[in-house]
């Protein structure tokens, strides 16, 4: 069954370093995504994919990159860990259709010291 | 201004009994699409069900259904019989624009109880 996975599940981390979230996707969708979830926020988007070779801004990129170099995965990277970066993570991704839906993974949870 | 509220941060509801979860939005774009997720304490997001805007009819999935009232720019989720499974975040979402690629906007959540 095609799947979309995340990794680390959980990792701690000191501010100031540089830290890479996986995610890998075997739908082959084009489309892929990258939230954050705070209590009081829902989830906010923090940058986007339509395809190898593209990323986009979301709406809380600051701080972060993602680059796209197959159509399974897209690595997110904390170029210097904050604490207000302390938040679970959660990857997505989607058919390029109107009624497709996104497909979430299953969350990392960063905490930064 | 929001483009998604979600009103109600907690709710209740006894097991067997039906449940609304409210849900509006605000958009320009003619073309947009409305999704409900659950996120159990797990952690992971469930797809529940979909609305496009041009759909006729109401969206059903199971004990899941989408009140769809366009003019009032609501899309309220309706979960029937509840069951103690049921406990879970649930999330509003919309996407504007005609194809898949545009991204999807939350909302900040209700947390439903179901007690026996």
């Amino acid at each position: 069954d095609a799947e979309i996975t995340q990794s680390p599940r959980h990792k701690i981390t000191e501010t100031g370093r540089q830290v890479t979230l996986a995610c890998h996707q075997t739908w082959n969708h084009n489309n892929m995504f990258w939230y954050r979830q705070d209590l009081g926020h829902g989830l906010r988007l923090i940058h986007y994919s339509y395809g190898v070779q593209d990323t986009n801004k979301g709406e809380v990129s600051d701080g972060y990159s993602v680059s796209r170099s197959n159509t399974e995965d897209l690595p997110l990277t904390l170029e210097s860990a904050a604490s207000s970066q302390t938040s679970v993570y959660f990857c997505a991704s989607s058919g390029v259709q109107r009624t497709d839906t996104q497909y979430f993974g299953p969350g990392t949870r960063l905490t930064v010291l | 201004a929001q483009k998604i509220t979600q009103t109600q941060p907690g709710m209740f509801v006894q097991e067997k009994e039906a449940v609304t979860l409210d849900c509006t939005y605000d958009t320009s774009d003619p073309s947009y699409g409305l999704f409900w997720y659950k996120q159990p304490s797990s952690g992971e997001m469930i797809f529940l069900i979909y609305q496009g805007s041009y759909d006729q009819q109401n969206a059903t999935e199971g004990r899941y259904s989408l009140n769809f009232q366009k003019a009032r720019k609501s899309a309220n989720l309706v979960i029937s019989a509840s069951q103690l499974g049921d406990s879970a975040m649930y999330f509003c979402a919309m996407r504007e624009g005609v194809g898949g690629t545009d991204k999807l906007i939350f909302g900040t959540g209700t947390r439903l109880q179901v007690f026996p």
